[in-house]
């Protein structure tokens, strides 16, 4: 069964510092998703990540895949805290279905 | 906006009774996925249908039950319910499940309370 873990789980940072969130799996998988969840809210999208080495940006975010070693970093450049809130990785499963296995999310709390 | 529909936002019952939660995915998409997320247990996966069918099953206990209609709205049965049911249940559909493109769109949830 797949397992996906990310670290930190809790991360408070100060505006203007960069932190890196972590997210390890347990097979292989041929595709990592990253998603944003506010207090209280639905899921939404931010990256997808198809192939060893893939790395796609979007504003002060960053995030990059290493198929070898089954990891997956989402790098915040200089926080604001319109980035609070919780980030989750998912893994695509397949195993003659497709299931998207979610990692135990990573709160992010950026302090003014 | 995601596209995909949930309904109610809301629901309180008591412990052995039986909901029924109602996902209505974007137009055009065939796959709903159905996950329960709590403080403890973090966003479990429970089943998955595409097009009218079954097709990946996770940690959905056997008091649930689901199903997909041709018309691809989908229907979660919770039953006997437990304190611990209590949880935002969200729906996410896609596209084509393989598809390079494919990516899940999340409704914005319902919050079931069992007192």
């Amino acid at each position: 069964e797949l397992k996906v873990e990310q670290n930190p789980l809790f991360l408070s940072m100060q505006e203007g510092k960069n932190y890196t969130i972590y997210c390890n799996y347990s097979t292989t998988s041929d595709r990592l998703y990253w998603y944003r969840q506010d207090p209280g809210k639905s899921l939404e999208s931010l990256f997808v990540l198809l192939s060893n080495g893939a790395v796609k940006q979007e504003g002060r975010l960053m995030a990059s895949l290493d198929t070898k070693a089954r990891l997956s970093t989402l790098h915040i450049t200089a926080a604001v805290h319109d980035l609070s809130a919780t980030y989750f990785c998912a893994v695509a499963w397949v195993r003659r279905t497709y299931k998207y296995i979610f990692g135990t999310g990573t709160r992010l709390k950026v302090l003014a | 906006d995601s596209g995909v529909t949930q309904t109610p936002k809301h629901l309180i019952t008591a412990t052995g009774q039986r909901v029924t939660l109602r996902c209505s995915p974007r137009s055009g998409d065939l796959s709903v996925y159905w996950y329960q997320q709590s403080l403890d247990q973090g966003l479990q996966f429970l089943i998955q249908y595409y097009n009218g069918e079954e097709r990946a099953k996770g940690n959905i206990l056997e008091r649930f039950s689901a199903q997909q209609f041709p018309d691809l709205h989908s229907e979660l049965n919770l039953s006997s319910l437990e304190l611990g049911d209590s949880a935002l249940y969200f729906c996410a559909s896609s596209l084509s499940p393989g598809d390079n493109n494919e990516k899940l769109f999340f409704g914005s949830g319902t919050q079931l309370s069992v007192l």
